[in-house]
């Protein structure tokens, strides 16, 4: 069935650290992804997103690039900041017709001054 | 970015009595809304998908008679949790879905934390 793998946290960078997220799916068709934030005591936002493969879904800095071969669709960015630090959370769709997300578990980040 | 409005934010209820919590989309028009459920440390798993005009549809597990759903409008749903129980603890996030931009994006209200005493 579908599913979504993420890196367990909590992840604790120091400010202008390289942060990646691993994130890798198993989906049937051809799904569209998400990556969304989740800030303490808050709703999720969208963070980026791409529709096919070797698209790059980027926005604030991180980055994401769909990979078909491998399923995945990791996040990154250069230089975290102490506002980075939040719930990240990979999504999925499945494609036309499907309005339904798959979601990680979500990793939290902690950056730390 | 699209703004979906959830209501309340908070809530402490006492075991036997009803809650309703309100998610509307403040500029578009939502078809489709969804209901998840968020416990601890976890990820969101999807309640029900809310389709304006018609019934929502649950997913497996989920009681319909325990967690009522209403989408009277496109720009509002609502969840009613029935008889609360402490079980029923939980931070419920909406969802709406915004059509125009053509891959059919959700926009997330900011959730409701619900304690049932």
């Amino acid at each position: 069935g579908n599913s979504v793998t993420q890196m367990e946290g909590p992840v604790t960078l120091s400010e202008e650290a390289f942060l990646t997220i691993n994130c890798t799916y198993t989906a049937t068709g051809y799904p569209s992804l998400f990556w969304y934030v989740q800030y303490p005591g808050e709703g999720l936002q969208l963070l980026l997103k791409a529709t096919k493969a070797d698209d790059k879904g980027s926005n604030k800095g991180f980055e994401a690039t769909y990979r078909k071969e491998t399923t995945s669709f990791h996040l990154e960015k250069g230089s975290v900041q102490v506002s980075d630090s939040a719930v990240y959370f990979c999504a999925f769709h499945s494609g036309a017709g499907s309005y339904q997300l798959t979601f990680g578990k979500g990793t939290k980040l902690s950056v730390i001054p | 970015g699209a703004v979906v409005s959830q209501h309340p934010s908070r809530v402490i209820c006492k075991s036997g009595t009803s809650v309703k919590i309100e998610c509307r989309s403040l500029d578009f028009q939502a078809t489709t809304m969804f209901w998840y459920r968020q416990f601890p440390k976890q990820s969101l798993m999807l309640m029900a998908t809310s389709n304006e005009g018609s019934k929502a549809t649950y997913e497996q597990g989920v009681e319909k008679d325990k967690f009522l759903i209403n989408h009277a409008s496109l720009t509002l749903s609502t969840l009613t949790v029935t008889s609360a129980h402490p079980e029923d603890s939980s931070f419920y996030i909406c969802s709406a879905r915004e059509p125009r931009q053509g891959i059919n994006i959700q926009y997330f209200g900011a959730g409701t934390r619900l304690s049932v005493l």
